[in-house]
């Protein structure tokens, strides 16, 4: 059965500190990875994807891939009290496009 | 970027009632359909998997005659739930798939009073 796991949190940190957040997968042909934000009460969205090993970077967010140890982080640099959200990690294994969803870690910036 | 509506965004109904929820992508053709729902503070439960033009893919445990998805068009799926409970009283949301990317509505609150 293919899982993603994250610790649910919450992870606390600083206005202006680099909050990093961490998943790992099971399935070893999971090829595509994508973080989701969800703000309490909304749906999620999507802000970074990530398909080959090593960092992606798209403004405060980076996104680092390491397939042989199953493992995907977000670094979430200067944090911002407005980043305080749950972020889902997801994998899509090779032939399927039916992502796989972890529960989420619980970020909390705080000024 | 792809966008993805929801209709209606928060839904009121009694026992017994059915509602119906779609979910447009508006600026790309989704030949798939996710859809979630979420209970407070818990993770996303995917419920059902539609393709344009053909019968939806339950996931265990759904119910597929109180959950009928119709994916009419590329741009539109509707979920009806049938003869709502208050169990059934959750936070739905729909995502549709862009190339190997899913982006999601903005989610429909419903309550079964």
């Amino acid at each position: 059965q293919k899982e993603v796991e994250q610790n649910s949190g919450p992870l606390s940190v600083p206005e202006g500190a680099i909050a990093s957040l961490n998943c790992t997968y099971s399935d070893r042909v999971s090829q595509s990875f994508f973080w989701y934000r969800q703000y309490s009460g909304k749906s999620p969205e999507l802000i970074m994807s990530i398909y080959s090993n090593g960092d992606k970077e798209d403004g405060r967010f980076t996104a680092q891939l390491n397939k042989a140890s199953q493992y995907v982080s977000l670094l979430i640099r200067d944090s911002q009290p407005s980043d305080s959200a749950t972020y889902l990690c997801a994998a899509v294994s090779g032939g399927s496009y039916i992502p796989t969803f972890g529960r989420g870690t619980s970020l909390i910036v705080h000024p | 970027g792809a966008v993805v509506s929801q209709h209606p965004s928060r839904v009121i109904c009694k026992s017994g009632t059915s509602v119906k929820i779609e979910c447009r992508s508006l600026d790309f053709q989704a030949t798939t359909m996710f859809w979630y729902r979420q209970f407070p503070k818990q993770s996303l439960m995917l419920m059902a998997t539609s393709n344009e033009g053909s019968k939806a893919t339950y996931e265990q445990g759904v119910e597929k005659d109180k959950f009928l998805i119709n994916h009419a068009s590329l741009t539109l799926s509707t979920l009806t739930v049938t003869s709502a409970h208050p169990e059934d009283s959750s936070f739905y949301i729909c995502s549709a798939r862009d190339y190997d990317s899913q982006y999601f509505g903005p989610g429909t609150r419903l309550t079964v009073t």
